[in-house]
């Protein structure tokens, strides 16, 4: 079945440095679509980027990530963290059959902590 | 301003007990969706409901049975409540079930005891 992969449970950056949270899938189908969300604690897990072309850079609030499907990929990315980063951050997917019914999977997440 | 109401925010329960999560939407979603986060868990997607039919689900138990009374709520029954049970249940919605974006409420965190 359809997984998500991220490896990284906890990452710790000094403000100003850059960002990137890994993110690899599984699925058997071409079309599959990719979402990172973010989650500040006592929110609303929130949609940051989705996307599902491949090679194709999706840009959001300072964030990045392009859709590898040579490499089952999604990286998120940013070019400066900052302390207000600081979050729980989960990549999730969905392809043809779990779209039909709104279904996401979702990975184990990262959390980012940036420090001053 | 919280689209997406979920209560309890926290709640405790006996083993053995039976107990409803609510949740409503204002967004004006077609769809609706329960999901669960345990601890060390990936949040795990639990039912899907479209127009108040259920679209999909992924829970083993009979124990958990989401019930629609109008189109924006989809609350969540849990009866002969275990240990195991206790997770963090989102609540979520959606226009409509073709990829489109899901949004989620804040959460009921469930102990049961």
């Amino acid at each position: 079945g359809d997984s998500v992969t991220q490896k990284e449970g906890l990452v710790t950056l000094t403000e100003g440095l850059p960002v990137m949270l890994n993110c690899t899938y599984q699925t058997i189908y071409s079309n599959a679509f990719l979402f990172w969300y973010v989650h500040y604690l006592n929110e609303s897990p929130r949609l940051l980027l989705k996307s599902s072309t491949d090679n194709k850079r999706t840009e959001h609030q300072g964030f990045h990530a392009t859709l590898h499907k040579s490499s089952s990929s999604f990286h998120l990315q940013k070019s400066s963290a900052q302390l207000s980063d600081s979050a729980l951050y989960y990549c999730a997917l969905s392809d043809w059959e779990t779209g039909n019914t709104g279904k996401l999977i979702f990975g184990l997440g990262t959390t980012l902590q940036v420090q001053p | 301003d919280p689209k997406i109401i979920q209560k309890p925010k926290y709640l405790v329960a006996v083993t053995g007990s039976e107990k409803i999560l609510i949740c409503e939407q204002y967004l004006g979603h077609n769809a609706m969706y329960w999901y669960r986060q345990s601890a060390k868990k990936p949040l795990e997607f639990m039912f899907s409901y479209s127009y108040q039919k259920l679209m999909d689900n992924q829970t083993a138990s009979s124990r958990f049975q989401p019930q629609s009374s109008k189109k924006n709520h989809l609350d969540l029954q849990i009866t002969a409540l275990k240990p195991d049970d206790s997770a963090t249940y989102f609540c979520a919605s959606s226009q409509g079930t073709g990829n489109t974006e899901v949004f989620f409420g804040k959460g009921t965190r469930l102990t049961v005891v």
